[in-house]
C-alpha cells in the first residue's frame, strides 16, 4: 500500500514564528487531506487538497501530486497552534485513507 | 447538522468482555469507516462500509465486527475485548469513499481502555 512519510516529527516554535510541515507519499494518489488533531483529541479538518494550492487565514497548503508531496504552511504561530498535524492521502485502488504518523507542534508563548 | 457523532467517549472494558461503539452521522454520506489510533502512529482502519448493507474489512479488522442496516448508523463491536484493543477510535464519513476524491469528517472519538 501507499507508504505516507511526514516531516519533522516534532517541531518546537516561539509564537509568532513561521513553519513548514511536509509530507511524502510513496505512489500516486487521488486525494489528500491535512488535519489538526487539539490537545482534546480531536480532529479537525483543515485542507481538503488533492493537488494546488489554497490558504485559509494563516495556514496554506500547496500538493504538487506528480512529486508526490504536499505542504503545510503555518505563519505568525499561535499557542492554540499546538497539537499533531496528519495528512492523509487515498490512493487510485485504495478504499481507505492512509494516515502519516504526524508532526506534533509546539507553539512556546 | 451534528456531523458525525459517537459515544460513548470514554470507556473502560475487563478483558473478554464486548461492547458496541456507537456512530451516526446526518450528512447522508455513502461512506462510513472506522479507524484506530494508537500512540505516536496516524490512525489505520478497521472496518468500512460504502453504503448500507455492505462493509468490508479494512487494515487491522481482528476482533471487531460492523453492519450496516442504515445509512445514517455504522456500529463497531467488540466480540471480547483484548488489551492490544485499548486504543483511541474515529469514526469517519464522507459522501464517497475517500480515494474517489472527497473530503472526510471525523467524529470526535471513543478512548477505550482495556484492562
Amino acid at each position: 500500500g501507499i507508504q505516507v512519510e511526514q516531516s519533522p516529527p516534532d517541531l518546537i516554535l516561539q509564537e509568532g514564528a513561521n513553519s513548514t510541515l511536509r509530507c511524502n507519499f510513496s505512489d500516486s494518489v487521488n486525494n489528500l487531506q491535512w488535519f489538526h488533531q487539539n490537545p482534546w483529541g480531536q480532529l479537525i479538518n483543515l485542507f481538503y487538497i488533492p493537488s494546488g494550492t489554497k490558504q485559509n487565514g494563516r495556514l496554506s497548503a500547496t500538493t504538487v501530486a506528480t512529486e508526490r508531496y504536499s505542504l503545510l504552511y503555518i505563519s505568525s504561530s499561535q499557542t492554540t497552534d499546538s497539537g499533531v498535524y496528519f495528512c492523509a492521502v487515498g490512493g487510485y485502488n485504495n478504499n481507505d485513507m492512509r494516515f502519516g504518523a504526524g508532526t506534533r507542534l509546539t507553539v512556546k508563548p | 447538522n451534528a456531523g458525525v457523532t459517537q459515544t460513548p467517549k470514554f470507556q473502560v472494558l475487563k478483558t473478554g468482555q464486548s461492547m458496541t461503539l456507537q456512530c451516526a452521522q446526518d450528512m447522508n454520506h455513502e461512506y462510513m469507516s472506522w479507524y484506530r489510533q494508537d500512540p505516536g502512529m496516524g490512525l489505520r482502519l478497521i472496518h468500512y462500509s460504502v453504503g448500507a448493507g455492505i462493509t468490508d474489512q479494512g487494515e487491522v479488522p481482528n476482533g471487531y465486527n460492523v453492519s450496516r442496516s442504515t445509512t445514517e448508523d455504522f456500529p463497531l463491536r467488540l466480540l471480547s475485548a483484548a488489551p492490544s484493543q485499548t486504543s483511541v477510535y474515529f469514526c469517519a464519513s464522507s459522501p464517497i469513499q475517500f480515494s474517489l476524491n472527497t473530503e472526510a469528517f471525523f467524529g470526535q472519538g471513543t478512548r477505550l481502555t482495556v484492562v
